[in-house]
């Protein structure tokens, strides 16, 4: 079967850094992507992975490793507004979008 | 990034009646659109998929009879709730992807649906 992993909450210190973990196993692989979602709100696009290795945008980098099936969305000089959940999300072979359950982000002062 | 839009986004409607949703890309021609369902503190579900002129694919264990989706154009997918009921009060989402498989999802801001 088709499976996403990751944890279902973790909590930081605003101005500290971050590193949520997802571990997949689908059939097949297209790319790996994070979506951050605010409560109430609609997930919004953060990054893609295709190839190995690591991407960074701003305060957000997102790694990955194939051969392990292995992701990482690291955050640093967090914010509050960061606070929210975090979805991991894995493009099988069929180009469908196989979702985690997302894990809920709390940032303390 | 490319920007999807939702109409309406809270709806509040009496038990039996029908809400339709409208969902839209605005900078770019949607082949295909996604639509979801989220419960309070749940994961995303995904409800059905559909192509451009083409009858939505409809994930197992969602009526296709009740949540009738019709994508008659690259810019407008809608979703209409037939005889709501109280079960179906969610938070309802669509995304919207370009015409390579491979291209980023762009979700809609999502639609809250109570049915009273």
């Amino acid at each position: 079967g088709q499976n996403i992993d990751q944890p279902t909450e973790m909590t930081a210190t605003e101005g500290a850094i971050v590193q949520i973990n997802c571990t997949y196993q689908t059939s097949g692989f297209n790319g790996l992507f994070w979506y951050q979602q605010h409560a109430g709100e609609a997930p919004t696009f953060l990054s893609y992975n295709v190839l190995d290795g690591l991407e960074e945008k701003g305060r957000f980098s997102s790694f990955l490793s194939r051969s392990k099936g292995y992701s990482y969305l690291l955050l640093k000089e967090l914010q509050m507004k960061d606070s929210a959940s975090y979805l991991c999300a894995v493009m099988d072979s069929n180009y469908q979008l196989i979702w985690g359950a997302g894990t809920k982000l709390i940032i303390k002062p | 990034g490319a920007v999807v839009s939702q109409h309406p986004s809270w709806v509040i409607c009496k038990s039996g009646t029908s809400v339709k949703i409208e969902c839209r890309s605005l900078d770019f021609q949607a082949t295909t659109m996604f639509w979801y369902r989220q419960f309070p503190k749940q994961s995303l579900m995904l409800m059905a998929t559909s192509n451009e002129g083409s009858k939505a694919t409809y994930e197992q264990g969602v009526e296709k009879d009740k949540f009738l989706i019709n994508h008659a154009s690259l810019t407008l997918s809608t979703l209409t709730v037939t005889s709501a009921h109280p079960e179906d009060s969610s938070f309802y989402i669509c995304s919207a992807r370009g015409p390579s498989s491979q291209e980023t999802q762009y979700f809609g801001p999502g639609t809250r649906l109570l049915v009273l």
